[in-house]
């Protein structure tokens, strides 16, 4: 089993729909964290959470949602997207955080999701 | 503020060596992580640096200076399965990560 796995790879979904993104991981990690990735931008981080504890939320708009039930699966709740929504959603974890011992990230291969 | 900057595109040959710059500029500094990204698939931890100087892993090696606000990663012996994305990724004072846009390195053969 990979490290970090997203579910679905790809989403297509109007702007009235709902769905939901799934992020599992197999590390025994205390950290998750979701991730937009748009094309040559960088990186955007959007919720973390410790020990299932959300410790950060980046100023994202409401119709996105997280969850995280137990501190290996991590859930995005997407509710009435807009289009300028469409991008890559990037799952990580870590053991520790950034500038700790064992800080690194350990990515999934992310779900493409387009809003129509 | 804070600000990371990379080349958008690089372009280099099968066999030849490439060096791909990160700099930035930050009020604080805890840290600089490089990642590789190729098309389709997840980001991966290449290295992490704290301490100036040059760290070396195979063909890959990545230096810090922090006086500059600079770090480079540096390919060796190119292979064709290099082609991917580089993102530069630093440490501010708050243990918060400032990513750059990445850096798209194309080899040819």
């Amino acid at each position: 089993e990979t490290g970090v796995t997203q579910t679905p790879r790809h989403l297509v979904m109007g702007m009235t729909n709902k769905k939901s993104l799934k992020c599992e991981q197999h590390l025994g990690h205390n950290a998750m964290y979701w991730y937009k990735q748009s094309a040559k931008k960088p990186l955007e981080l959007m919720f973390v959470y410790n020990f299932k504890e959300q410790t950060e939320n980046n100023s994202v708009p409401s119709r996105f949602s997280p969850e995280c039930p137990n501190s290996s699966h991590l859930f995005l709740h997407l509710h009435t997207l807009q289009p300028e929504d469409s991008a890559l959603y990037l799952c990580a974890s870590s053991q520790a955080g950034p500038g700790d011992v064992g800080g690194e990230l350990f990515f999934g291969e992310g779900s493409r999701l387009t809003v129509l | 503020g804070q600000n990371i900057d990379q080349p958008t595109e690089m372009t280099a040959t099968e066999g030849a060596i490439v060096q791909i710059n990160c700099t930035y500029q930050t009020s604080g500094f805890n840290g600089l992580f490089w990642y590789q990204q190729h098309a389709g698939e997840a980001p991966t931890f290449l290295s992490y640096n704290v301490l100036d100087g040059l760290e070396e892993k195979g063909r890959f090696s990545s230096f810090l200076s922090r006086s500059k606000g600079y770090s480079y990663l540096l390919l060796k012996e190119l292979q064709m399965k290099d082609s991917a994305s580089y993102l530069c990724a630093l440490v501010d004072s708050n243990y918060q990560l400032i990513w750059g846009a990445g850096t798209k390195l194309i080899i040819k053969p």
